[in-house]
């Protein structure tokens, strides 16, 4: 367990349809990372919030937006969901702002779009 | 913006044998580069990093060794167990003007340990 959770476990949606993935890092961490793994795109990274700020973007689409609250968790919000966006998302939670401190992955949400 | 390749995509060894994955990478600002290890249906942890600042890291039967002029790095298990079966994926920093900005991750390497 490395003390990353997050919620749902497995979530199944609609076309078009808009859902929220949330992430609560471990306990002092200030980073959050956001992931989505699928079978043909791998591990791809997605947004970076530290301490509340977005720090970075890596693929993430127009559609897709996060933010990170006062109390450190954060949420990814996906909408107008195609079926292409079927995938395992994770977040990570680190200590630091750089990227070379380890991180933290939670289990993962399950996103299944039919 | 940062593109890493790896190789191979299978490897399949026999127990007791040595693994070798290798990655190379295109941003030649990049000066972190993790491994992680992804058990089926788990989460990815890391096992073993590195910085552009060493070319080589060992932490039991794992290592990892960097060369910077050629961009490549490569992850090295030594008397593998059936416990090691698993997809190991490298990344490198991503880096921007400002710093870095994430990990790009390779497309992974299915290990499997033949009894």
């Amino acid at each position: 367990d490395s003390g990353v959770t997050q919620t749902p476990k497995h979530l199944i949606t609609a076309t078009g349809q808009r859902v929220t993935l949330r992430c609560s890092p471990r306990s002092g961490d200030l980073s959050v990372y956001w992931y989505q793994q699928s079978l043909d795109q791998g591990l791809q990274f997605l947004i970076h919030y530290y301490n509340g700020e977005e720090r970075a973007k890596g693929n993430i689409l127009e559609r897709f937006s996060a933010q990170q609250f006062p109390d450190l968790h954060s949420e990814l919000n996906l909408s107008s969901l195609e079926l292409g966006d079927s995938a395992l998302y994770f977040c990570a939670s680190s200590f630091g702002l750089a990227v070379s401190y380890e991180q933290y992955f939670g289990p993962g949400t399950r996103l299944t779009v039919t | 913006g940062e593109n890493v390749e790896q190789h191979p995509s299978t490897l399949s060894v026999q127990e007791g044998d040595s693994a070798v994955i290798k990655c190379t990478y295109s941003d030649s600002a990049s000066n972190y580069f993790p491994w992680y290890k992804q058990e089926l249906g788990k989460r990815p942890q890391l096992i073993i990093d590195i910085r552009s600042n060493v070319g080589e890291k060992k932490d039991q039967r794992i290592a990892v060794t960097l060369n910077k002029t050629a961009k490549h790095f490569s992850l090295h298990i030594t008397e593998t167990q059936p416990e090691d079966s698993a997809v190991y994926f490298c990344a490198a920093e991503l880096t921007s003007g400002g710093g870095a900005d994430g990990l790009t991750f390779g497309k992974g390497t299915h290990l499997i340990i033949q009894p």
